[in-house]
């Protein structure tokens, strides 16, 4: 059964410091790995991975992808209040006839205090 | 460029009854999946239509259906509804043979009495 597991479930930090959430999964015919972020509503995209190796970066913001190891890592840095949210991780795969799915762990709790 | 609708934002119904929920993809999208995200969880693939028909369907029961329009908007039709139905549901957009990540909605906060 395709499984994504993200570690830790919570977190709380103060204001700069530096995080680092967790994905490991089981697929079957991977495409890419996806970040997520939630606050309220709807999930916003932060990154896709689809190679390994290559690390993705948006401001404090950055992922990698080790497709032998089936893991991925966010790393925020310097933390800020705004950065409170629920972080998703979700594996895609597809197939030509049968389109694509995204399978997502259960997300990461994440609490900045000041 | 308007992104993914979702309505209504919120409804409220009681156990036995049917409910849909409608969706309209990102402009120059032309594939929708549903999400059932429960509180505390992360969302689950309920399934996909292209085309205007279902490609994959996710471990849901029958009583979850749904259809895809000419313009590529969508229903999802839920039926004999459970209180366990109670859930935020996501619509996700995406360009079919693009490798681009899906879009959501805001979603439909559906609580059942």
């Amino acid at each position: 059964e395709d499984k994504v597991v993200q570690s830790p479930l919570s977190l709380v930090v103060h204001e700069g410091d530096t995080v680092t959430l967790n994905c490991s999964y089981e697929v079957t015919n991977f495409r890419s790995l996806l970040w997520y972020k939630q606050e309220k509503k709807a999930p916003t995209f932060l990154f896709m991975l689809t190679s390994s190796g290559i690390e993705k970066k948006s401001g404090r913001l950055s992922s990698i992808l080790d497709k032998k190891e089936l893991f991925s890592i966010l790393n925020i840095t310097a933390t800020q209040t705004g950065d409170s949210a629920v972080y998703l991780c979700a594996v895609e795969e597809w197939g030509e006839t049968s389109g694509s799915r995204l399978t997502f762990g259960e997300g990461t709790q994440l609490t900045v205090n000041p | 460029d308007a992104g993914v609708t979702q309505s209504p934002t919120h409804l409220i119904k009681t156990r036995g009854q049917q409910v849909t929920l409608r969706c309209s993809p990102k402009s120059g999208h032309d594939t929708v999946s549903w999400y059932q995200q429960a509180l505390g969880q992360g969302p689950q693939f309920i399934f996909q239509y292209y085309e205007e028909e279902e490609r994959q369907r996710g471990n849901f029961p029958d009583r979850f259906s749904g259809h895809q329009f000419p313009n590529y908007s969508s229903e999802l039709n839920v039926n004999a509804l459970l209180l366990g139905d109670s859930a935020l549901y996501l619509c996700a957009s995406s360009r079919n043979w693009v490798n681009q990540p899906q879009h959501f909605g805001d979603g439909t906060r559906l609580s059942i009495l």
